[in-house]
């Protein structure tokens, strides 16, 4: 089945480390975003990439980074520079070149040890 | 930049209609859009309307727009215990970056 696939559903950081989440697409979807939503609020964009090897910050890049190396491939890094990293983490993809809405995946969890 | 607002909270009675409404700033926002999330998911597209449409009808879903006073509605007819989630309203300028609202919990009971 064609989708949107993040994984872990729930991942666990102490302080001061690194984490990445992943996220993977088959739908062939050139562009890319990464969401994220603390409780009660709207989804507020950290990065997207509308092609690989190029990516843009979207409002609340601090302390986060990407990489675009493939097209079906998008990961995030949570850096311990992110001062309060617990929320919950929506990635989406689309196909631009068609002009279609955003799509998104399952969301994954993070919370902090 | 593109702010959304809506209301926090709904609440209706199985079989009633709902009316989740939103408003938006940015007069060139193209695309505005209405997500459902139910708890611990994602978010689920519903539908979405061009903004040189006044309404769009899918089944149950029913989006009016008045691009004027730039607010959108979303109405769901017969409500059932099964649309019980958070609904997002979402605006975008050619379905790129989206600016989200907070959202609005619907409840449904029995």
């Amino acid at each position: 089945d064609g989708g949107i696939t993040q994984s872990p559903k729930y991942l666990f950081r102490k302080e001061g480390q690194n984490v990445t989440l992943s996220c993977e697409q088959n739908l062939n979807h050139d562009a890319m975003y990464w969401y994220r939503q603390d409780p009660g609020q709207g989804l507020r964009l950290i990065y997207y990439s509308q092609i690989v090897n190029d990516f843009q910050k979207g409002d609340i890049a601090e302390g986060y980074s990407v990489s675009r190396e493939k097209k079906e491939s998008f990961p995030l890094t949570v850096t311990s520079a992110q001062k309060n990293p617990t929320a919950f983490y929506l990635c989406a993809s689309r196909d631009s070149l068609s002009n279609q809405p955003q799509h998104f995946g399952d969301g994954t969890r993070l919370s902090i040890l | 930049g593109e702010d959304v607002e809506q209301s926090l909270f709904l609440s209706v009675r199985e079989g009633d209609s709902s009316v989740i409404n939103c408003t938006y700033t940015d007069s060139s926002s193209t695309y505005l859009y209405w997500y459902k999330q139910e708890p611990g998911a994602g978010l689920q597209l519903l539908t979405y309307i061009f903004s040189n449409m006044d309404m769009k009808q899918d089944q149950r879903l029913t989006v009016l727009l008045n691009k004027k006073d730039k607010h959108l509605s979303l109405r769901i007819a017969d409500t059932q215990t099964g649309d019980s989630a958070i609904y997002f309203c979402a605006a975008s300028l050619r379905h790129s970056t989206l600016t989200f609202g907070k959202g609005t919990m619907l409840l449904v009971s029995p």
